[in-house]
């Protein structure tokens, strides 16, 4: 099946500093990767859309110059969050659609805590 | 855009029992509901899904049930075991011909020995 490689699973690093979050498909073209925000005992929640070799769509509310998305080539995403702090500290998952409607396949996640 | 309404936010059974988790949507036109599954500190895994052609679906002890009157979809666990509890999603797209998804607040199930 589908399988997305989410690199590193948990980082800290120090306030003021970026984080580049990697994602890969392994097995499959993704034409559109998913960037999920996760805080503790909550839901899911959308920050980011990205479509290989175009500009990624921000939602609302979600700084597109402090979370910069690149998505170069069909099998990797990357989330660089730029001058973190500690409220940017979350679980942060890719999800990429493998093609069919809805074909989602999330990555395994990354743990950030800026200290 | 859709809302994605989940009840209750936790539900504790005894092993061997059924749970049931409810969601309701607002968008009539939503057309796929997928149920995601999570254990603490890993990734959403999708367990079941249903399209809007078709009432119920089941897979062994999980099943999905959909009501597209009350635009309201469940999803039912029976005879639960210990390695069922986890946090569990229900989500519907947030448009027509959108593949983005609107997911739930999540359930916190646990099941008791």
């Amino acid at each position: 099946g589908a399988v997305v490689s989410q690199h590193p699973s948990w980082v800290i690093c120090k306030s003021g500093t970026s984080v580049k979050i990697e994602c890969r498909s392994l097995d499959f073209q993704a034409t559109t990767m998913f960037w999920y925000r996760q805080f503790p005992k909550q839901s899911l929640m959308l920050m980011a859309t990205s479509n290989e070799g175009s500009k990624a769509t921000y939602e609302q509310g979600v700084e597109k110059d402090k979370f910069l998305i690149n998505h170069a080539s069909l099998t990797l995403s990357t989330l660089t969050v730029t001058s973190a702090h500690p409220e940017d500290s979350s679980f942060y998952i890719c999800s990429a659609r493998a093609g069919t409607n809805y074909g989602y396949t999330f990555g395994s996640g990354t743990r950030l805590t800026v200290v | 855009g859709e809302n994605v309404e989940q009840h209750p936010s936790t539900l504790s059974v005894q092993e061997g029992d059924s749970a049931v988790i409810k969601c309701t949507y607002s968008d009539s036109a939503s057309n796929y509901f997928p149920w995601y599954k999570q254990e603490l500190g890993k990734r959403p895994q999708l367990i079941i899904d249903i399209r809007s052609n078709v009432g119920e679906k089941k897979d062994q002890r999980i099943a999905v049930t959909l009501n597209k009157t009350a635009k309201h979809f469940s999803l039912h666990i029976t005879e639960t075991q210990p390695e069922d509890s986890a946090v569990y999603f229900c989500a519907a797209p947030r448009a027509a011909n959108d593949y983005k998804l609107s997911f739930g607040a999540g359930t916190t199930v646990t099941v008791r020995a």
